[in-house]
């Protein structure tokens, strides 16, 4: 079925970076844009930007530009996210949605199952 | 930047009410790129409604989404025990995704 699986917790030291994985399969990577969407405990949610998987280019939200990167590897299905210079209050849950595309308005219809990552000195 | 405002805040309903959920956009959402999410506690969060009222796969009627421009409303016709949770909603446009600050349906 399709499914985005993501890589497991994290714990970061402030000033740190962290790298997201997330394993797309039971679908054509390249056909649909891979959204990051992260949130606060107890907070909503906060999209953080898209990667094209078939090219590689990338749109981030205006907050996280310098900070955030996106990348991806098609041989193996997988976007990823590196954010630098983490800050205690980068603490979330970290998620990889699938965009929909133009048939589904480009909502999100596939969601990885979260990626919580913990900032503490 | 288009800013969502979702209303009201927490929704206190019991099973089988009407719940009537709203969204306002601070400009208007390009062709309806206007999209509906619930989360429950510990879970990722699912796709409900995309172009303002169409409804996902497998989403059951009772969940209905209306609007334009900068009204949109989500429509849960009889609430039943797992309706429970928060409702995001979303706009896609200029290639930026936003939410709305959420509401909390909760059991009364």
């Amino acid at each position: 079925q399709v499914q985005l699986v993501q890589s497991g917790a994290e714990v970061k030291k402030p000033g740190a970076s962290v790298k997201v994985s997330c394993k797309a399969s039971g679908y054509t990577f390249t056909a649909n844009f891979i959204h990051w969407v992260r949130q606060a405990p107890g907070q909503g949610l906060e999209w953080m930007g898209w990667i094209n998987p078939n090219t590689g280019d990338t749109n981030y939200e205006q907050r996280f530009q310098g900070r955030v990167t996106m990348t991806r590897d098609p041989s193996i299905t997988t976007a990823y996210m590196d954010l630098s210079s983490l800050r205690s209050d980068d603490a979330a849950a970290y998620y990889c949605a699938r965009g929909g595309g133009f048939a589904l308005l480009y909502a999100f219809d596939i969601w990885g199952q979260g990626t919580l990552v913990t900032v503490s000195s | 930047e288009i800013v969502l405002t979702q209303s009201p805040g927490t929704l206190s309903l019991s099973p089988g009410e009407r719940a009537t959920l709203s969204c306002r956009a601070s400009q208007s959402v390009s062709s309806n790129y206007l999209a509906w999410y619930q989360q429950k506690p510990g879970q990722a969060p699912r796709l409900l409604i995309y172009g303002a009222s169409s409804r996902a796969t497998g989403i059951p009627d009772r969940f209905s989404g209306s609007g334009s421009g900068t009204d949109f409303t989500l429509t849960i016709s009889r609430l039943e025990p797992e309706d429970f949770a928060v409702y995001y909603c979303q706009q896609y446009g200029n290639s930026r995704g936003t939410f709305g600050q959420g509401t909390k349906v909760e059991i009364k």
